[in-house]
């Protein structure tokens, strides 16, 4: 069964370092998500994207965060200077041209900020 | 009033309850609903989709009433595998995409 897959697992940083995470959406897949879960918390979204641009972002997806495409299969979060308060589960998820809100997600990337 | 809000939970069950999760979400002009279950430390996973007419899984039910703004989610016949949170999302159709989960009812299932 095709799922979605995200590396690393868990990545640790010092505050103000650049992190990316990255995401293979499940392949016949158009529309991309990320999403984070601080410990104990609901989930969030962050930001879709289709047709290699940003579809919706939140209030939470600031200048400090990008996301990129960079070829067939990768989807990447980047987030340029990491504060404490970005330590969280960061969820990648995808769906397809006829489910659209149908999401499948990723395992996850634990973000902490030290 | 929260865009999507749950019953607080947890739900204590013995196994071979009957256990229903209440969701209401404030956009009325939102369009696709769903439940999803989150396992401790793990992603969250498509449950099933909800629809205007209602919808049967299995042991799960889902429904929808537009005009109360109101999701449900029965499951019958609980089983120890059915201990997780359940999440309530809504797409609030606001053309991008944008998804609002729930902040989730946990659910304990006891032999």
């Amino acid at each position: 069964e095709p799922e979605v897959t995200q590396t690393p697992s868990h990545q640790v940083t010092q505050m103000g370092q650049e992190v990316i995470l990255r995401c293979v959406p499940i392949s016949n897949h158009l529309y991309f998500y990320w999403y984070r879960q601080i410990l104990g918390q609901k989930v969030e979204f962050l930001v879709s994207f289709y047709n290699n641009e940003i579809s919706e972002k939140s209030e939470i997806f600031d200048d400090q965060f990008s996301v990129e495409r960079p070829d067939g299969s990768n989807f990447t979060l980047k987030i340029r200077s990491t504060k404490l308060e970005d330590s969280a589960m960061y969820f990648c998820a995808s769906s397809s041209r006829d489910t659209q809100y149908e999401q499948y997600f990723g395992p996850g990337t634990r973000l902490t900020v030290t | 009033r929260k865009e999507v809000e749950q019953d607080p939970g947890p739900f204590n069950v013995p196994e071979g309850a009957t256990v229903a999760f209440n969701c209401t979400y404030s956009n009325s002009a939102s369009q696709s609903f769903f439940w999803y279950r989150q396992d401790c430390r793990k992603e969250p996973k498509l449950l099933m989709s909800v629809y205007s007419s209602g919808n049967e899984d299995g042991r799960f039910t889902a429904q929808l009433n537009r005009a109360s703004q109101y999701i449900s989610l029965l499951i019958r016949d609980s089983k120890l595998s059915d201990s997780a949170t359940y999440l309530c999302v809504v797409n609030p159709d606001t053309g991008g995409f944008k998804t609002i989960f729930g902040a989730g009812t946990r659910l304990f299932v006891k032999a």
